[in-house]
């Protein structure tokens, strides 16, 4: 089946703890996001990759970092200096901008907790 | 700046009448909107879009409107059923560097009773 895999579903940090949330996609996109949700808010953008080896900061990048070493793979590090990083965490890719324009299809997300 | 707005964090309709879902932008840049349907602890769903050269699109049941001049947009669900009750969200993307960026809205509460 193609589509968007998330792990793990449930992840839980220490203080002063780097994890790392696990986002890959078998639909052959090039465009890859990760998203994270509060509640009451809407999605606010962390990380964007439009190509391997290539991604951009956004809204909200600070305490986060990312990898895009495959098409398939873009990984999210939460790092310690993420002082609230409680939230749920969800991924997008999305195929190459052409006419269909940029419709984002999305993992089932990663519910992160501090301990 | 909350570019993308959804002044109603919840709304409740009855099975087989309307619903109504409002959505608000102020950045003229935006050409194109989406809409997606979040059920809890999932990730959200595209469901319907449309592009800033139209003024209506239409699936089955779900109908998008566009008001470039308000600046506003609605999506239309008729008959709304039990299964339609979730958080739907309202986003949109822009032109040239922004263009794959999606800025969303806070999301509206549907639930749809029997």
């Amino acid at each position: 089946d193609g589509g968007i895999t998330q792990s793990p579903k449930y992840l839980f940090r220490k203080e002063g703890q780097n994890v790392t949330l696990s986002c890959e996609q078998n639909l052959n996109h090039d465009a890859m996001y990760w998203y994270r949700q509060d509640p009451g808010q809407g999605l606010r953008l962390i990380y964007y990759s439009q190509i391997v080896n290539d991604f951009q900061k956004g809204d909200i990048a600070e305490g986060y970092s990312v990898s895009r070493e495959k098409k398939e793979s873009f990984p999210l590090t939460v790092t310690s200096a993420q002082k609230n990083p409680t939230a749920f965490y969800l991924c997008a890719s999305s195929p190459r901008q052409s006419v269909a324009k940029n419709i984002q299809y999305f993992g089932a997300g990663t519910r992160l907790s501090v301990l | 700046d909350q570019q993308v707005k959804q002044n109603s964090p919840s709304l409740s309709v009855q099975e087989g009448r309307i619903s109504i879902l409002n959505c608000d932008y102020t950045n003229s840049m935006f050409d194109y909107f989406l809409w997606y349907k979040k059920y809890p602890a999932e990730g959200p769903t595209f469901l319907i879009s449309i592009s800033s050269i139209k003024d209506k699109n239409e699936d089955g049941r779900f109908t998008v409107f566009l008001n470039k001049s308000a600046k506003h947009l609605s999506l239309h669900i008729v008959p709304s059923q039990p299964g339609d009750s979730a958080v739907y969200f309202c986003a949109a993307s822009g032109r040239g560097g922004t263009a794959s960026k999606l800025t969303f809205g806070t999301g509206t509460r549907l639930q749809v009773t029997l």
